[in-house]
């Protein structure tokens, strides 16, 4: 157990609909970050928040939006969904989020969120 | 810009024989560069980094600046070493997030 907690697990919705994935990160991390993999894409960066502010952004679409709490928990918000929006959804956690060289600074993945587009 | 290149989409080997899952990178700084595991699409699990030289069910990996490798070595595979496996990059001071490569899925036949 990774500590990085994820829900829902499954998710089955219809085009055009609008989900929210939740993710709490391990005990004591600032940085959130989302990964969505695909089977034709593999593993793409989405976003990163550190401490409550977005720190980085890798290709996410404009449909997709995402933010951190004060609690440090994060929410991705997925809206007009298409059938190519279906994948598995990682969040991640790590305690920085700057740079991870020398510092130890390991980043923990969650279980991940099916989404189903149908 | 970075960028991480599994050849391999799928490797499969004998129990007990040598594995070698190949990873090359792009970047033009010094990264720090990971190896993570993935177990019938569970979570990914962090397999080893660069930087703390260990090894980890007898997996290895050296980084080679000359050559930009990453290869992930292991001289016996075991059966329950079948897993997808991702070379990550991470490119230093700056850079908030990894970089993956498309992954190997390595078979171990029994």
């Amino acid at each position: 157990d990774s500590g990085v907690t994820q829900t829902p697990k499954h998710l089955i919705t219809a085009t055009g609909q609008r989900v929210t994935l939740r993710c709490s990160p391990r005990s004591g991390d600032l940085s959130v970050y989302w990964y969505q993999q695909s089977l034709d894409q593999g593993l793409q960066f989405l976003i990163q928040y550190y401490n409550g502010e977005e720190r980085a952004k890798g290709n996410i679409l404009e449909r997709f939006s995402a933010q951190q709490f004060p609690d440090l928990h994060s929410e991705l918000n997925l809206s007009s969904l298409e059938l190519g929006d279906s994948a598995l959804y990682f969040c991640a956690s790590s305690l920085l989020g700057g740079s991870l060289l020398g510092s130890g600074n390991t980043i923990y993945f969650g279980e991940g969120s099916w989404l189903t587009v149908v | 810009a970075q960028r991480v290149t599994q050849p391999e989409k799928l490797l499969s080997v004998f129990k007990g024989a040598p594995v070698e899952l190949k990873c090359n990178y792009s970047y033009s700084g010094s990264p720090e560069l990971f190896w993570y595991v993935q177990y019938s699409r569970q979570r990914l699990q962090l397999l080893l980094r660069h930087i703390s030289r260990e090894s980890i069910k007898g997996f290895t990996a050296d980084l080679n600046k000359g050559e930009t490798s990453f290869h992930l070595k292991k001289p016996f595979a075991q059966e329950e070493d079948s897993a997808m496996y991702y070379c990550a990059l991470s490119g230093g001071a700056g850079s908030y997030q990894l970089t993956f490569g498309k992954g190997t899925k390595l078979s171990v036949i029994p």
